[in-house]
């Protein structure tokens, strides 16, 4: 499994775009990248999920650059509610193993 | 669906109890995971069933864990006996081998939180 590299927290304001680097240099050919989100006390929710290029939905958008080495998980005009933690994993399709890193704590400030 | 569904919710317990914990998962959800997280050691995988047979324990603490999937609807995270290090909370995930969005979709319970006195 690919390791990954994320910041381990963000500041923000209300109404800023917040872009999240998650590095996995070691990246194989059939991985796909997943992004997490965990508000306290609940469980992980799924963002969005990408291989290559860009990926949007209606919460956020994922870059990921032709060598696939990271990606970047844009948020647009966050909000007080977007506090969380944000988790980035790398795995290969139908994967068993679902390994989660230290993931980034993003507060959002008024 | 209802999600994943874990029971119960909040547990506390005098060490060297046994604790029983339990996980729904979501129908047609063909494989199951159990996590542990802690402020220290974040989320930890523990165990990893698919079709109901367990695939990788190796996250398993020790002797005192067991996990087991009797039938597709129902898992159980077992530990005994208890001890105070095991306080945590335990997530239960499910995913679909052929959902088209891709691997590692997982679907998360709410999660039990175990305070082990």
């Amino acid at each position: 499994l690919a390791k990954t590299t994320q910041p381990i927290s963000m500041d923000s304001y209300e109404g800023q775009e917040v872009n999240i680097t998650c590095s996995h240099n070691n990246i194989a050919t059939n991985d796909y990248i997943t992004w997490y989100q965990q508000f306290p006390s609940q469980g992980p929710r799924f963002i969005i999920q990408g291989y290559k290029t860009k990926v949007t939905n209606e919460v956020a958008s994922l870059f990921i650059p032709a060598d696939r080495k990271s990606s970047t998980l844009s948020l647009p005009r966050v909000s007080l509610s977007d506090t969380a933690v944000y988790y980035c994993l790398v795995g290969p399709n139908n994967a068993g193993k679902s390994t989660f890193g230290d993931g980034t704590t993003l507060t959002v400030k008024p | 669906d209802a999600g994943v569904i874990q029971s119960p919710r909040h547990e506390v317990t005098e060490m060297g109890q046994e604790v029983t914990l339990r996980c729904k998962p979501i129908s047609g959800h063909d494989y199951l995971f159990w996590y542990r997280q802690t402020m220290m050691r974040g989320l930890e995988l523990l165990i990893y069933f698919n079709n109901n047979v367990p695939i990788d324990d190796s996250g398993m603490p020790e002797d005192r864990f067991s996990a087991k999937m009797p039938n597709a609807s129902f898992s159980t995270l077992k530990i005994q006996p208890s001890e105070p290090r095991d306080s945590a909370v335990y997530f239960c995930a499910s995913r679909s081998r052929g959902e088209s969005s891709g691997a590692n979709v997982l679907t998360f319970g709410a999660g039990s939180r175990l305070t082990v006195l």
